[in-house]
């Protein structure tokens, strides 16, 4: 059984730019949920992926956007990046919307200079 | 009314110590509250959940006690050992997969 993987591991980009965040759920998962953890905080609920359709959002601007994948993957996309962009993004998955046990992949480092 | 209020935000404990992080919750919605142990530069690992319709559950030496007219929750570790030094986060869903965390206990386990 192969668990959740996120890539890249770290990134740095600079204020404006835009960045995609990938992520594969672990095996038998259909749902994908995205968090952001700042620095010395709990993770927040960024939104999840459902069969391909987004399936609940958190207080974060449509600048975030995601994706997912007939395999279950799914990106992370974020435009016109922002200082306080910068944070642990994290991918969880599960096996259906309610509440299911989610599995936290290691996360990606972004940095925005 | 979404919020998950954890405490302490820090403690340290002499090995075989047991130490006690709490939680308080509003929502009368939750219907499930895990606890996951993160390790610095890692994802977070889920330790042990609990559903409100039991008021305690163990899984080796972690423990989770529910109160669920308080609206509280907290986790125990038995025999704590250096290797438990970590960042311990409470949450809690309402049947909607949006997990709700609290701030985070850093635990620091002394030989």
């Amino acid at each position: 059984e192969t668990g959740v993987t996120q890539s890249p591991t770290h990134l740095i980009k600079t204020r404006g730019q835009q960045v995609t965040l990938r992520c594969s759920s672990q095996s038998g998962h259909n749902t994908v949920s995205w968090y952001q953890q700042a620095l010395g905080q709990g993770p927040q609920f960024i939104f999840q992926y459902y069969r391909e359709e987004e399936n609940g959002r958190g207080n974060f601007p449509p600048r975030f956007s995601g994706l997912q994948f007939p395999n279950y993957s799914s990106e992370l996309n974020v435009n016109a990046l922002e200082l306080d962009d910068s944070a642990l993004y994290l991918c969880a998955s599960s096996l259906g919307t309610a509440t299911d046990t989610q599995y936290f992949g290691p996360g990606t480092r972004l940095t925005v200079l | 009314q979404q919020q998950v209020k954890q405490s302490p935000q820090s403690l340290i404990v002499q090995k075989g110590g047991i130490p006690i992080i709490n939680c308080a919750y509003e929502n009368t919605a939750f219907d499930y509250f895990p606890w996951y142990q993160q390790f610095p530069g890692k994802g977070p690992a889920l330790l042990i959940a609990i559903r409100p319709d039991v008021s305690e559950k163990k899984e080796g030496r972690f423990t989770i006690s529910f109160n669920k007219s308080a609206k509280q929750f907290s986790l125990h570790i038995m025999d704590s050992q250096p290797g438990d030094s970590a960042t311990y986060f409470c949450a809690a869903s309402s049947n909607t997969g949006k997990l709700i965390f609290g701030q985070g206990t850093t635990l620091q386990v002394k030989p």
